[in-house]
């Protein structure tokens, strides 16, 4: 019921390239939904947290759409650096003032020069 | 650097054995969460603390336990370890609750391997 799913699991690109991946996610009692970015041997780091259906996010390069009609949310990267290769986890917030975040798998993008 | 520190940052043991992960969330922040990653899964979610109190309970065994000081550091002790223990635990914090933003974050981890 409160499963989250990433689509795909694995992105092989290269420099250059476009690229988007899906968050799917329940649509019934939506709070928020948030993306991060985790590096290899580093820790997640917070990309935006969307709260309203039609939220457009963006940071550099990198932007993020929001449905909550339908449960879902894409990030797009614009012409994908090396620098970009990691994996990208989006949580979906549920359970109100005292919710929590459940995770999906994630995306890991890979960037080649 | 999201300013929340975990120790150890490594931790190698047998299986039985109790073992006792810290976090130092960021200055000003009053949520602690635990997270557990274990090979081919995704974040899971195990325990929540606000301000001293436990708020909210996830996938936590009845092993485990954890606990948030008044100084708002926290612990997280792993006992009576099993093989399938060994994961990579993630500390995050939260600042007091703005609306539904709740953007947490998360500390280094200590990778845990039990033998």
């Amino acid at each position: 019921i409160l499963n989250v799913e990433q689509s795909p699991q694995s992105l092989h690109v290269q420099e250059g390239d476009s690229t988007n991946f899906t968050c799917s996610f329940p649509s019934s009692n939506f709070y928020a939904l948030h993306w991060y970015r985790w590096e290899t041997a580093k820790s997640p780091e917070a990309l935006f947290v969307m709260t309203l259906n039609g939220d457009e996010k963006k940071k550099g390069r990198i932007s993020a759409t929001l449905n909550t009609k339908e449960g879902y949310s894409y990030l797009y990267i614009k012409g994908s650096q090396p620098e970009d290769s990691a994996t990208y986890l989006c949580a979906n917030y549920y359970g109100g003032s005292q919710g929590n975040l459940i995770f999906g798998k994630g995306t890991k993008l890979s960037v080649k020069p | 650097d999201s300013g929340v520190t975990q120790t150890p940052k490594h931790l190698i043991t047998a299986t039985g054995q109790r073992v006792t992960l810290r976090c130092s969330p960021r200055s000003g922040d009053l949520s602690v969460y635990w997270y557990q990653q274990s090979l081919d899964q995704g974040l899971q979610f195990l325990i929540q603390y606000y301000n001293g109190e436990e708020r909210a309970k996830g996938n936590i065994l009845e092993r485990f336990s954890a606990q948030q000081f008044p100084d708002l550091h926290s612990e997280l002790n792993l006992s009576s370890l099993e093989l399938g223990d060994s994961a990579l635990y993630f500390c995050a914090s939260s600042p007091p609750r703005r609306g539904n933003a709740h953007t947490q974050y998360f500390g280094p981890g200590t990778r845990l391997t039990v033998l």
